[in-house]
């Protein structure tokens, strides 16, 4: 059963064309992740949704946005893309309580290519 | 700034062999710990996780937690080839994880 679900799973676009990758999960989190990773690198938080607080990571660029319309959806808007911006881009979901927060479980990633 | 460090390895045991994944952390006030298993060119998956000191078994893996210490550990009992990926260590905050930059695994036949 998919629990964590991310479409498109491969995403060419052109250079400074907008382009909006989705991520949908069965599991009722209420916490909701997007991460950049590139080869051979540590996944890289750009932000987060915490219910419907979003929080941004400090180094994440402007050039990027995210909307979470309910709690099952999330959206990450790359708003002009870069050929830097090529990368495997990594949803992932939480249940978080006030004092501990559980697993996070990743779904399959997007693979974004910038010609 | 929280830490988490990992040998990047490569990690090289022999089929058959434990294979022992080491990874320290930097804020004492973490409370959940995380094995990620990533195959290349795939995401990240969660393995085990880990709250309490001492030792986790599930199956062939063990997780080991030592908080005075400030480290976790992966213990993977007859390696297998299709065990070679590379392993991420995560450690909560308050609402993400902070990811090590993994250690690569290698299982030879």
């Amino acid at each position: 059963d998919a629990m964590v679900i991310q479409n498109p799973r491969y995403q060419v676009t052109q250079f400074g064309k907008p382009v909006t990758l989705s991520c949908s999960q069965t599991l009722n989190h209420n916490v909701m992740y997007w991460y950049q990773q590139k080869s051979s690198q540590a996944p890289k938080l750009l932000f987060h949704y915490y219910d419907k607080d979003f929080n941004n990571e400090a180094d994440t660029p402007d050039n990027f946005q995210s909307r979470r319309p309910n709690t099952s959806f999330c959206f990450l808007d790359i708003r002009s893309p870069g050929l830097g911006d090529a990368a495997m881009y990594l949803c992932a979901t939480s249940r978080a309580g006030r004092l501990q927060l559980y697993e996070q479980y990743f779904g399959p990633g997007t693979r974004l290519t910038v010609t | 700034q929280k830490e988490v460090e990992q040998n990047s390895g490569p990690l090289s045991v022999p089929e058959g062999a434990i294979a022992s994944l080491n990874c320290t952390y930097s804020d004492r006030g973490s409370q959940s710990f995380f094995w990620y298993r990533q195959y290349s060119g795939k995401s990240p998956e969660l393995i085990m996780f880990i709250y309490s000191n001492g030792d986790k078994e599930d199956g062939r893996f063990t997780a080991q937690l030592n908080k005075a210490s400030q480290y976790v550990s992966l213990l993977i009992r007859d390696s297998q080839p299709s065990d070679s990926a590379t392993y991420l260590c995560a450690v909560n905050g308050y609402s993400t994880l902070t990811f090590g930059k993994g250690t690569m695994l290698l299982v030879s036949p």
